[in-house]
């Protein structure tokens, strides 16, 4: 059974401060999806990649894919009350019937 | 329309009764996914269909579950004598293809509570 396992479960910052989230497998993935959820919506796609050691910026925010695309990571630039909610990362390989394999995701509160 | 919309948004029911709920895809998107979400938790896959390939009913917890897809584009999502433990946020997520560039478009869900 393939796995995507994201640390830390839950982070609480105040506001300007930086913070990295993480998604592990031991399982090898064609792409790396990363959403954010907010209270009463529905996840948004923030980001797909693709490549391994491929690094993407969404202004302050920095994805990464591990070279073995196995894991990734997502960095938060001087985090704003505007970036809190629920991140969730999700693995695409065909084997799955083409259909994503999701982590639980980190729940980050940044607080004013 | 623009985005993916899920009807009702919120719904409580008995226990024993049947619900549906409704979720419109982008139009023209040949993917629809069901998922479901307990308060704080990750998202449980449930259903899935693809173009006019027989539906992906692996995550479906029980025979009280069943969904359709009429048409190619709207879907409902039916729960028979439902109990409390269906009480969860039903997402509807659509994308135009299946591969490892395409991202779900989420609708907002349903709020379910049975009591």
């Amino acid at each position: 059974t393939q796995l995507l396992e994201q640390s830390p479960q839950f982070l609480s910052i105040q506001e300007g401060e930086n913070l990295t989230v993480y998604c592990n497998s031991s399982s090898v993935f064609s792409s790396l999806q990363w959403y954010r959820q907010e209270p009463g919506e529905g996840p948004v796609l923030l980001v797909t990649v693709v490549t391994g050691g491929e690094v993407k910026k969404l202004k302050r925010l920095t994805f990464q894919f591990g070279d073995a695309r196995k894991d990734s990571s997502l960095h938060i630039t001087a985090a704003q009350p505007g970036d809190t909610g629920l991140y969730l990362c999700a693995g695409y390989n065909a084997g799955n019937n083409r259909k994503l394999i999701w982590g639980l995701g980190t729940s980050l509160a940044v607080n004013p | 329309g623009a985005g993916v919309s899920q009807s009702p948004s919120n719904k409580v029911t008995e226990k024993g009764k049947d619900v549906e709920l409704r979720c419109d895809p982008i139009s023209g998107h040949t993917a629809l996914y069901w998922y479901r979400q307990s308060l704080g938790q990750g998202l449980e896959f449930l259903i899935y269909f693809q173009g006019n390939s027989a539906p992906d009913k692996s995550g479906l917890p029980s025979d009280r579950f069943s969904a359709e897809r009429t048409g190619g584009s709207v879907s409902t999502l039916t729960i028979q004598r439902t109990q409390q433990e269906d009480s969860a946020v039903y997402l509807c997520a659509s994308s135009s293809g299946t591969g490892e560039s395409y991202g779900y478009t989420f609708g907002s869900g349903t709020r379910l509570t049975v009591v």
